[in-house]
C-alpha cells in the first residue's frame, strides 16, 4: 500500500498570503494524484485531479504540480474561505490511499 | 445537479448490524462508480471500497474486504455500506462519493460527495 505524507502538519498563514502544501509518496504514483477541500462539518470537495487538473468551478488561486513521489498544492493568495484541512489522494496503486491531511490554519 | 443523498445518523450497540445508503440522482446512476470513505472521529479520510451500479462490480480496500459489503440497488439509484456485526471501532463518519471514470490507473478521484453518516457504536 502506497503511504501518502503530507506537510506540514498545520500550516499557519494570513490571508493574503501564498499557502503551499506537500504530499510525499512511498513510491511512485506517476501523476494519479487528486487534492481535496474538507471545511469542519463538511463533506470534501474535490479540487484537482491527475496532480495538476483544476475541477469544475475551482478557482485559479489553487494550482497542483508535481510527479512521481512529490506533489504540491500552491493557493497562490489566500481568502478567508480556504482555510481548511487538504487532502491528497492517489489511485495509481491499490487500494487507493488518502495522506492524513494538512491542516490550513489563520495566524 | 449532481446530488449524493445519504442516510441519518444512526446510534447502534456493539454486534449489531446496518445498512446504510446513499441515493444518486442527476446523472445516470449505473454509469459511474461509487465509493464509500471512513472518516473516524477527528482523523483524516479513508478509501474503503467501490461498486459499479450497472453491474455490481465490487473491489474493496485490503483494510476493509471482509468487514463490510458494498452493494447497488439500481433500479432506485441507491448504493448500501452494511456492517453485519458492528464494533465500537466502525464508530465514524462515513461519506459516499460518485467518480467520473475508472481506468487502466484505477478509480478516478471522487468528484461529488454524499453529505455523510454519522455511525456511532456504544454500548
Amino acid at each position: 500500500e502506497i503511504v501518502l505524507t503530507q506537510s506540514p502538519a498545520t500550516l499557519s498563514l494570513s490571508p493574503g498570503e501564498r499557502a503551499t502544501l506537500s504530499c510525499r509518496a512511498s513510491q511512485s504514483v506517476s501523476s494519479s494524484l487528486a487534492w481535496y477541500q474538507q471545511k469542519p462539518g463538511q463533506a470534501p470537495r474535490f479540487l484537482i485531479s491527475d496532480a495538476s487538473n483544476r475541477a469544475t468551478g475551482i478557482p485559479a488561486r489553487f494550482s497542483g504540480s508535481g510527479t512521481g513521489t512529490d506533489f504540491t498544492l500552491t493557493i497562490s493568495s489566500l481568502e478567508p474561505e480556504d482555510f481548511a484541512v487538504y487532502y491528497c489522494q492517489q489511485r495509481s496503486n491499490w487500494p487507493p490511499t488518502f495522506g492524513q491531511g494538512t491542516k490550513l490554519e489563520i495566524k | 445537479e449532481v446530488q449524493l443523498v445519504q442516510s441519518g445518523a444512526y446510534v447502534k450497540k456493539p454486534g449489531e448490524s446496518l445498512k446504510i445508503s446513499c441515493k444518486g440522482s442527476g446523472y445516470r446512476f449505473t454509469s459511474y462508480w461509487i465509493g464509500w470513505v471512513r472518516q473516524m472521529p477527528g482523523k483524516g479520510l479513508e478509501w474503503m471500497g467501490i461498486i459499479y451500479p450497472g453491474d455490481s462490480d465490487t473491489r474493496y480496500s485490503p483494510s476493509f474486504q471482509g468487514q463490510v459489503t458494498i452493494s447497488a440497488d439500481k433500479s432506485i439509484s441507491t448504493a448500501y455500506l452494511q456492517w453485519s456485526t458492528l464494533k465500537a471501532s466502525d464508530t465514524g463518519m462515513y461519506y459516499c462519493a460518485k467518480t467520473s471514470f475508472y481506468d487502466t490507473s484505477g478509480p478516478g478521484p471522487f468528484d461529488s460527495w454524499g453529505q455523510g453518516t454519522l455511525v456511532t457504536v456504544s454500548s
